[in-house]
């Protein structure tokens, strides 16, 4: 089993829809949860992180993390075709943690906002 | 400009032919890494490196061999490649661990190799 598993989708919503991006994790010294975008033929770009539990906001992007339940979910508001691309969700351990400095990605979701 | 350079770009070569593939960081990061990435796989780490001197295995390190002799540069280098190891490399940097969450990470442009 992956420790980070994300459904690769494809993904396609009209633009203005709400998009749920969602992983599962199973490791529980994952502290640290990150959402990166890629487009095609680029690399990766962090868009956003958490440390730990809760939520985070940064425009029309909310990530959160429901430790409990070991799942992590970001959240695209009024969606536009410039966010079309792939997301990838990211988990690592904290430092102390066994594998500190490893990180780890769920499969990666693509993404298609329609006009 | 800051910027991780790889080179090269794309590579076409054959089984067992050894090759290395570059990656350099002009921001004086500590932490730098390698990943592949494959259709349906999402992205793979393969080694990381804390600081200089300072390696270790991610997740597919079979097949693959690293150093950091100094902070800016550290190579990928494949011994013998297999067919197996076709794929879209990419190298990433930090300032350090704690840069996890902010926006000093910073990708590569990825290295297409392909191995006949």
């Amino acid at each position: 089993q992956k420790e980070v598993e994300q459904d690769p989708g494809p993904l396609s919503v009209p633009e203005g829809a709400i998009v749920s991006l969602n992983c599962t994790y199973s490791n529980s010294a994952f502290q640290y949860f990150m959402w990166y975008r890629q487009y095609s033929r680029k690399g990766p770009e962090l868009l956003m992180y958490t440390y730990s539990s809760g939520n985070k906001e940064d425009g029309r992007f909310t990530a959160q993390v429901d430790k409990s339940s070991k799942y992590i979910s970001l959240f695209i508001r009024d969606s536009q075709p410039s966010d079309s691309a792939t997301y990838l969700c990211a988990s690592a351990q904290n430092a102390g943690g066994t594998s500190y400095g490893k990180l780890t990605f769920g499969q990666g979701t693509i993404l298609t906002v329609h006009p | 400009e800051a910027q991780v350079t790889q080179n090269p770009r794309y590579l076409i070569t054959v089984t067992g032919k050894k090759l290395t593939v570059t990656c350099s960081q002009n921001m004086n990061h500590e932490y730098m890494s390698w990943y592949r990435q494959d259709p349906g796989l999402g992205l793979r780490q393969i080694y990381y490196s804390m600081n200089v001197e300072v390696t270790d295995k991610g997740d597919v390190p079979e097949g693959y061999k690293v150093s950091r002799k100094e902070k800016r540069n550290f190579p990928l280098i494949l011994e013998s490649p297999s067919p197996n190891q076709t794929s879209l490399y990419f190298c990433a940097s930090s300032p350090t661990l704690e840069g996890w969450g902010t926006d000093t990470q910073y990708f590569g442009p990825g290295t297409r190799l392909t191995v006949l």
